[in-house]
Parts: C-alpha cells; sequence; structure tokens
C-alpha cells in the first residue's frame, strides 16, 4: 500500500527559510503528479502546490508563489517544499499527498503531516 | 479561481438519522470531453490526514461505507450520509480538481452528534 512520510518541519523565524521533505513507498513515485496541501490550527484545508510526474510542470497557490518551491527526485522517491520569506501565516500542518490519476485528480494517499511553526 | 463553498459550517444531527452536507462551486467542474465532474469530498478526524471519500462527485472510494454517497452535478454537490453512526463525527471538505493548476477546497463542514 502507498505511504508517504514527510519531514523537515519545526520552528522557524519570520523570514527563515525550511524544507520539507516527503518520502514515498508502495508505489512507483514517478508516476504520479504529487500535492501539497497545509492546514494552519484549527482551519480548513489549502492546496499549495502541485508537481507533475517528471518535475515539468508545477503549479502555486497565490499566497506562496515566488516564496515556496516545489521539487522532486524520482531516483529517491522524494517529494520535497522549499519554503523561504515564511510569514506567520505560514504557520501550519503540512501534508503531502498523492494526485490519482485513475480519479481523474483527487488525492488519494495523504502522509500523516507535519508542523511548521512561524514565530519569533 | 474556482471558488467552493459548503453549507452548513456546523451540523449536529442524531445519531441514525441522515446527514446532509452542501458544495457550491463558483464555476462549473463538469469536464464536457468525458461527462465526468472534478469533484471529491475528504473525511478528517481530530489528528488525522484526510481521507477520501468519494470522487468523481459520486463514486466511493473502495473501503468507504455504502452509507456515505455523493450525488450533483456542474456546480451544486451533496455528500450524504444515510444513517449517521458515531465514527462518522468529522469535519468534510468538498474539493475541486478540474483546474489541476489550482486546487480549492470548501471550507468544511464539520459534523456533530445530537
Amino acid at each position: 500500500e502507498a505511504q508517504l512520510v514527510e519531514s523537515g518541519g519545526g520552528l522557524v523565524q519570520p523570514g527563515g527559510s525550511l524544507r520539507l521533505s516527503c518520502a514515498a513507498s508502495g508505489f512507483t513515485f514517478s508516476s504520479y503528479w504529487m500535492s501539497w496541501v497545509r492546514q494552519a490550527p484549527g482551519k480548513g484545508l489549502e492546496w499549495v502546490a502541485n508537481i507533475k510526474e517528471d518535475g515539468s510542470e508545477k503549479y502555486y497557490v497565490d499566497s506562496v508563489k515566488g516564496r515556496f518551491t516545489i521539487s522532486r527526485d524520482n531516483a529517491k522517491n522524494s517529494l520535497y517544499l522549499q519554503m523561504n520569506s515564511l510569514r506567520a501565516e505560514d504557520t501550519a500542518v503540512y501534508y503531502c499527498a498523492r494526485v490519482s490519476e485513475k480519479y481523474g485528480g483527487a488525492l488519494d494517499y495523504w502522509g500523516q503531516g507535519i508542523l511548521v511553526t512561524v514565530s519569533s | 479561481d474556482i471558488v467552493m463553498t459548503q453549507s452548513p459550517d456546523s451540523l449536529a444531527v442524531s445519531l441514525g438519522e441522515r446527514a446532509t452536507i452542501n458544495c457550491k462551486s463558483s464555476q462549473s467542474v463538469l469536464y464536457s470531453s468525458n461527462n465526468k465532474n472534478y469533484l471529491a469530498w475528504y473525511q478528517q478526524k481530530p489528528g488525522q490526514p484526510p481521507k477520501l471519500l468519494i470522487y468523481w462527485a459520486s463514486t466511493r472510494e473502495s473501503g468507504v461505507p455504502d452509507r456515505f454517497s455523493g450525488s450533483g452535478s456542474g456546480t451544486d454537490f451533496t455528500l450524504t450520509i444515510s444513517s449517521l453512526q458515531a465514527e462518522d463525527v468529522a469535519v468534510y471538505y468538498c474539493q475541486q480538481y478540474y483546474n489541476t493548476a489550482m486546487y480549492t477546497f470548501g471550507q468544511g463542514t464539520k459534523l456533530e452528534i445530537k
């Protein structure tokens, strides 16, 4: 069964940087689009970014454009989110999720999430 | 951007009764070439990641109890739980995946036991 495990979260000061990783197993990682979704404390879900199977297409929510970069290493079965110029409003649990081609793009597997706290 | 609006924000239903959650998109998520609605429903319990319940607006994910059903087309969708069980207490989200470049979720509906 597919499994996704996020790492790299923690406490960072405003203006700082952090790199999240997501280790994938149990499926052919290179055959799937992948997503990052976040959830601020006590709030709803917010899609952050998508990346195509080969990394050739990347899309972002407006609030992170120019600050966050999604990337992947198919040889390592890993997804990344480089977060720069972090703001307090970026504080959230960040989930990586698999985009199901079979279902047209619904997110069929999710990691447990990793907390990012932006605070001085 | 496609804006997803759920109603109500919260809902209290007695055990064994029907629960209905609505989701409206600001533009159609029906793809005319395949006649499919690019709309999913997720369930999130406290401290857990979201779980996919329904895709294509009305297809249950494998393992999801048949008391969960999705309906609707175009811009108006509904998630129905036919007979509420205690384990169904959760927050439910709709999501459009019509636009790969910009996924959006509804704000969530919190479902509780009356």
